[in-house]
C-alpha cells in the first residue's frame, strides 16, 4: 500500500523567509510518480510538479525547488525568500505506475506567510 | 485548453436530501475522471475513478455513487445525505495513467 506523510501541519514564517516543506513516501513499486500541488484559499487545488522516480535530479522553478532523494524515500518542497502569496495548504502525492494510477496524498502542510 | 467545469461551487442541504454533483470535461477525450472528497483535516480521500463510459471503481464504500454517462460528463450522487457527507467535493482528470491530474474548482458541500 501506498502512504504519503507530511508531517508539518502547520507552518508560519515572515516574508523573505526560506522554506522547506517535508513529504515521505512509501511504495512497493520501483517505479511511480511523484507531484506537489497548492490549495490557495479559493480551494482550487494547482499543479506544481511532476517527478518520477527514475528522474532524481533536483528541480528549481523561479523562487521554488524540489529535492527528491530516493534514498530516504523524501520529495521535499523548498520556497525561496517566501512572499504572502504563497500562503496556502501544499500537498504532496504519489502514484503507481501500474493500473489506474490514482493518487494517494498526504494530509497537506498549511503555509502562513506574513508581511 | 483543457478545462474542468463543476457546479455548484456552494450547496447546503438538508440530512436525507439527494444530491448530484455534475463534473464536465472540456479539451480532451477519454480521460480518467475522478472525483475526491476532502474534509475537515484538509487530507483527499478518492471517492471514484473512471477510465471510460460506464465504468466506475469505488475506493472507499460509502453513502455516495458515481456514473458517467457521457465521456466527458462525471456525476457524483447520493440518494439520502449523512452529516459526514459534508466536505469540499473536488473532480480531476488525467489525460491519461501518470500524467498530472487537473482540478475543479471544488464544491463545499454543507449537510445540515
Amino acid at each position: 500500500a501506498q502512504k504519503v506523510t507530511q508531517a508539518q501541519t502547520e507552518i508560519s514564517v515572515v516574508e523573505k523567509e526560506d522554506v522547506t516543506l517535508d513529504c515521505v513516501y512509501e511504495t512497493r513499486d520501483t517505479t511511480y510518480y511523484l507531484f506537489w500541488y497548492k490549495q490557495p484559499p479559493s480551494g482550487e487545488l494547482v499543479f506544481l510538479i511532476r517527478r518520477n522516480s527514475f528522474d532524481e535530479q533536483n528541480e528549481i522553478s523561479g523562487r521554488y525547488s524540489w529535492n527528491f532523494q530516493k534514498s530516504t524515500s523524501s520529495f521535499n518542497f523548498t520556497i525561496t525568500a517566501s512572499q504572502v502569496v504563497d500562503s496556502a495548504v501544499y500537498f504532496c502525492a504519489l502514484s503507481e505506475a501500474q493500473g489506474y494510477s490514482t493518487l494517494t496524498f498526504g494530509k497537506g502542510t498549511m503555509l502562513l506567510v506574513s508581511p | 485548453s483543457q478545462t474542468i467545469h463543476q457546479w455548484p461551487a456552494t450547496l447546503v442541504q438538508p440530512v436525507g436530501s439527494p444530491l448530484s454533483l455534475e463534473c464536465t470535461v472540456e479539451g480532451t477525450s477519454n480521460p480518467n475522471l475522478y472525483w475526491y472528497r476532502q474534509a475537515a483535516g484538509r487530507g483527499l480521500q478518492l471517492l471514484f475513478y473512471s477510465v471510460g463510459i460506464g465504468q466506475i471503481s469505488s475506493e472507499v464504500p460509502q453513502n455516495l455513487s458515481a456514473s458517467r454517462p457521457q465521456d466527458r460528463q462525471f456525476i457524483l450522487s447520493s440518494k439520502k445525505l449523512l452529516l459526514s457527507d459534508s466536505g469540499f467535493y473536488l473532480c480531476a482528470r488525467q489525460t491519461t495513467g501518470n500524467t498530472e491530474a487537473f482540478f475543479g474548482q471544488g464544491t463545499r458541500l454543507t449537510v445540515v
